[in-house]
């Protein structure tokens, strides 16, 4: 099965911006491959952020998107705060079967 | 509100068998691809299985084809994993998840 690869940790300044990707081992990532992105705090079950690439759900913050950027999804926050801070992971669609990446610890800083 | 509940987890020897359930409210279950996802202690998320809005399709982790099955009962909104020959590294927090959703989550510890 393929690899979904994201950066193990980032770190941003409170009101800053950054962008989170999620590469796959089969090439590049593209619509076809529906990129989830998920957030989860300690000690709580992960939530839906984004789906279909850049939809988001109805609890998604405004400063929170989804795009694909450079053969990868992107998950980009501008004006982060400190409550963004948490684990976030994307997921990949493969006609079926589904692929998570590793996650990214975002720490607001 | 969508809701999604998960029950049945619990402490299994190696090589036993348990079955989980999800209860979905809250939204029209038939028309969604539902999934089961897990996480081990301290790790990352994993994705187990799916099935397809009619139970036509199913897909499996590799590392659990041929001792997980997954079904659902449009009729009872409900969702299932039978797990068989369980192993020490299938034990995990296990949710249920629409694609927008996920449940709390059931802990199935497999030790002996």
């Amino acid at each position: 099965q393929a690899v979904v690869t994201q950066e193990p940790s980032l770190t941003v300044s409170p009101g800053g911006t950054v962008t989170l990707t999620c590469g796959s081992s089969t090439g590049a990532v593209t619509s076809g491959h529906y990129p989830y992105w998920f957030q989860q705090k300690p000690g709580q079950a992960p939530r839906t952020l984004i789906y279909d690439t850049s939809n988001k759900h109805s609890w998604t913050p405004a400063r929170f998107s989804g795009s694909l950027l450079g053969g990868k999804a992107a998950l980009t926050l501008s004006g982060a705060q400190p409550e963004d801070e948490a684990d976030y992971y994307c997921l990949l669609s493969y006609s079926g079967p589904r692929v998570f990446g590793g996650g990214t610890k975002l720490t607001v800083l | 509100e969508v809701q999604l509940v998960e029950s049945g987890g619990g402490l299994v020897q190696p090589g036993g068998s348990l079955r989980l359930s999800c209860a979905a409210s809250g939204f029209t279950f038939s028309n969604y691809w539902m999934n089961w996802f897990r996480q081990a202690p301290g790790k990352g998320l994993e994705w187990v299985a799916n099935i397809k809005r009619d139970g036509s399709e199913k897909y499996y982790v590799d590392s659990v084809k041929g001792r997980f099955t997954i079904s659902r009962d449009n009729a009872k909104n409900s969702l299932s994993l039978q797990m068989n020959s369980l192993r020490a590294e299938d034990t995990a927090v296990y949710y249920c998840a629409s694609p927008f959703d996920w449940g709390q989550g059931t802990l199935v510890t497999v030790s002996s």
